[in-house]
């Protein structure tokens, strides 16, 4: 089956800084990449996905990569501000086949 | 406006006692699934269900038991919950012919006394 890992686990920025998140998986089937955002005590909300017939998807200051041929893919956070703090969760899957597979979260911390 | 709904938001019980949480959707989605969120973890998908076919994951334990009796309802038993069991459980939905974006309810928070 699928597996999904994602570094890091933890990360802290200082507001205004970048932020990247890498998720690497195994199954090179694997064709729906989302992104949830998850805040404390809150249901995680899809903030970004990209599907394997593109390389690269971008919603303000949300950007998400997709190299096939490394099997791994990375979320961008430009002009981090403070409510950008949450847990992060990259998921991947086989789109009409197969449930998502979640890596195991980063919790992003952006320090006014 | 088209949501995933949870009741109850809390729900306390105690050991042995069942418990039956509720999720329904308004957006017309095909599949529902049922996941287990333990703090610092990532949601762990317990079962799920493409129109009635229900499909379980190898690692349920027997004692959570799922019912979707018509396409905006599906139910999550606890048989009798432990204290293992204290966790939220999160409600999501996806069209499969669409893709696979799942949308999460706001989740059931269960403790366990």
């Amino acid at each position: 089956g699928e597996n999904v890992e994602q570094h890091p686990s933890t990360l802290s920025v200082q507001e205004g800084d970048s932020a990247v998140i890498k998720c690497t998986y195994s199954d090179s089937a694997s064709n729906y990449f989302p992104w949830y955002k998850q805040e404390l005590g809150k249901r995680p909300q899809l903030i970004i996905d990209i599907r394997s017939n593109v390389g690269e998807k971008k919603d303000q200051r949300i950007a998400v990569t997709l190299n096939k041929t490394a099997k791994h893919f990375s979320l961008h956070i430009t002009e981090t501000q403070p409510e950008d703090s949450a847990v992060y969760f990259c998921a991947a899957s086989l789109s009409g086949y197969s449930t998502l597979t979640f890596g195991k979260g980063t919790m992003l911390l952006v320090s006014p | 406006d088209a949501m995933v709904i949870q009741n109850p938001r809390y729900q306390v019980t105690q050991f042995g006692k069942p418990v039956t949480l509720s999720c329904s959707q308004t957006l017309n989605h095909n599949v529902m699934y049922w996941y287990q969120q333990k703090s610092s973890q990532a949601p762990k998908l317990l079962f799920h269900y493409y129109d009635k076919d229900f499909n379980n994951e190898a690692d349920t334990p027997d004692n959570f038991q799922s019912r979707r009796p018509n396409t905006s309802f599906c139910f999550l038993d606890i048989r009798s919950p432990g204290l293992g069991d204290a966790a939220m459980y999160l409600c999501a939905t996806s069209y499969r012919q669409a893709g696979e974006t799942q949308y999460f309810g706001p989740g059931t928070r269960l403790l366990v006394l």
